[in-house]
């Protein structure tokens, strides 16, 4: 077990640069989750997979949020035409299934300029 | 859509004093979770509630799940300065909603 593994730990961009992150989950993990934290909130949820299907995805996402799963191993979250608001740490988590315990990564903390 | 609120959102205590945090839903839950993030860390799972007024412990920690199963509680006996952190519930559904944790700081 070698854990979440994101990248890259930080990003800086400037306002309207697109970025794309990456989450590696626990090898037999076929849960994957994407969330989004801000200073003093609790992670605030983006989107999951089952395998390399995506099932649900936040009404609050942008169409300038995509992300993808191919093969059911990794996922990347792009984002397109960056805003200042943007600004968070997004987490990544894994799971065996449904209701079992989340296995977060360190998250990549993105800052617009 | 499912919410769960938690308070204190915020909780200073001396170091060996009690502390405890609360996490309320307005809908019944099929199950709980609590986490613990150390600053400038990342969640780290803690525990899962799933019985009617069930009680579980880890050393100082005791979580009880309500008869309900509308609210959960966490219980710091004897506060360490390790147990610095946010403490989150979580209500697992297909997506799993958090809290907004309680920050617990920890006076020597």
């Amino acid at each position: 077990d070698t854990g979440v593994s994101q990248n890259p730990r930080h990003k800086i961009t400037k306002r309207g640069q697109n970025v794309t992150f990456r989450c590696d989950p626990i090898s037999e993990h076929n849960r994957l989750y994407w969330y989004r934290q801000t200073l003093g909130q609790g992670p605030e949820f983006l989107t999951y997979f089952q395998n390399e299907a995506q099932l649900e995805k936040s009404r609050l996402l942008s169409d300038r949020f995509s992300a993808e799963r191919p093969k059911g191993s990794f996922s990347t979250l792009e984002i397109q035409r960056t805003e200042q608001g943007d600004s968070a740490m997004y987490l990544c988590a894994s799971t065996r299934g449904f209701n079992q315990p989340q296995h977060f990564g360190d998250g990549t903390r993105l800052s617009i300029l | 859509g499912q919410q769960v609120m938690q308070i204190p959102q915020y909780q200073h205590v001396q170091e060996g004093e009690d502390f405890t945090t609360y996490c309320n839903s307005s809908t019944t839950l099929s199950n709980i979770q609590w986490y613990k993030q150390r600053p400038g860390g990342h969640p780290v799972f803690l525990i899962q509630l799933v019985k009617s007024g069930e009680v579980k412990k880890q050393k100082r920690l005791t979580f009880q799940f309500g008869e309900a199963k509308k609210n959960s509680s966490l219980h710091i006996t004897a506060t360490q300065t390790t147990d610095v952190g946010t403490y989150f519930c979580a209500a697992p559904d297909d997506k799993i909603i958090f809290g907004k944790g309680t920050r617990l700081h920890i006076l020597p």
